[in-house]
């Protein structure tokens, strides 16, 4: 049964990077066909994608983030990590790693992790 | 960029039919995809390519899509079924939700 976990720390410092690490059992992710991605949802508010990976390195990221965000693969450790940069409040977020189905314009995401909640504050 | 529209809210009496709306230009040129959020829970995956339903998922789902709405349609609306309801498409390199819907059964 596939599943994924969302690690990292739950509070930072205003301007500073928030990591996460979403790690993967279930599935390898160096073989897997499909991507895997990042998506937050701020308290109270929808979801917004950030940003899927392929185990080659392919990356598609939301233009609106895109300048702040780096997602990146270990497949050794079957585990896919966000980086996202200059954070702000406007930053706090429930973040959730999900496995990506991604063939063409047809696309959905499935399973989800549980989500880390991550604050941004001093 | 594109954006996907949906009723903030929808309510229903328990055994009614509901249906959630998710409104883009020529969206049914696209596929679409729906996720249920219940309170303090992970989204999960109820609809896929526009009237799939992932294994799991009850036949009281089922999904549409043309023209410039998709539409989650749940017949026979049990109390369990109160969540947010999300759409979901692709656009030029990106993925685009749509802002949610809080389905009441009351």
């Amino acid at each position: 049964q596939l599943q994924l976990q969302e690690s990292g720390p739950g509070l930072v410092k205003p301007s500073e990077t928030l990591s996460l690490t979403c790690t993967v059992s279930g599935d390898s992710i160096s073989t897997s066909s499909f991507y895997w991605g990042w998506i937050r949802q701020p308290p109270g508010k929808g979801l917004e994608w950030i940003g899927s990976i392929f185990h080659s390195g392919t990356t598609y990221y939301n233009p609106s983030l895109k300048s702040r965000v780096t997602i990146s693969v270990d497949t050794s450790k079957n585990h896919f990590s966000l980086q996202l940069i200059s954070v702000t409040a406007a930053d706090t977020a429930v973040y959730y790693c999900a496995r990506h189905h991604f063939i063409r314009d047809l696309n959905w995401f499935d399973p989800w992790g549980q989500g880390t909640l991550v604050t941004v504050s001093s | 960029s594109y954006d996907l529209t949906q009723p903030p809210s929808v309510s229903v009496s328990p055994g009614q039919t509901a249906s959630i709306t998710c409104s883009g230009d020529k969206l049914g040129n696209r596929y679409a995809c729906w996720y249920q959020q219940k309170s303090g829970q992970s989204p999960v995956l109820v609809m896929y390519r526009d009237s799939q339903r992932p294994s799991g998922i009850p036949e009281r789902f089922s999904g549409s899509n043309s023209g410039n709405t998709a539409t989650l349609t749940i017949s026979g609306t049990q109390a369990i079924d109160e969540a947010d309801y999300y759409c979901q498409t692709w656009d030029s390199g990106s993925v685009v939700f749509g802002g949610g819907t809080k389905l009441s059964v009351l």
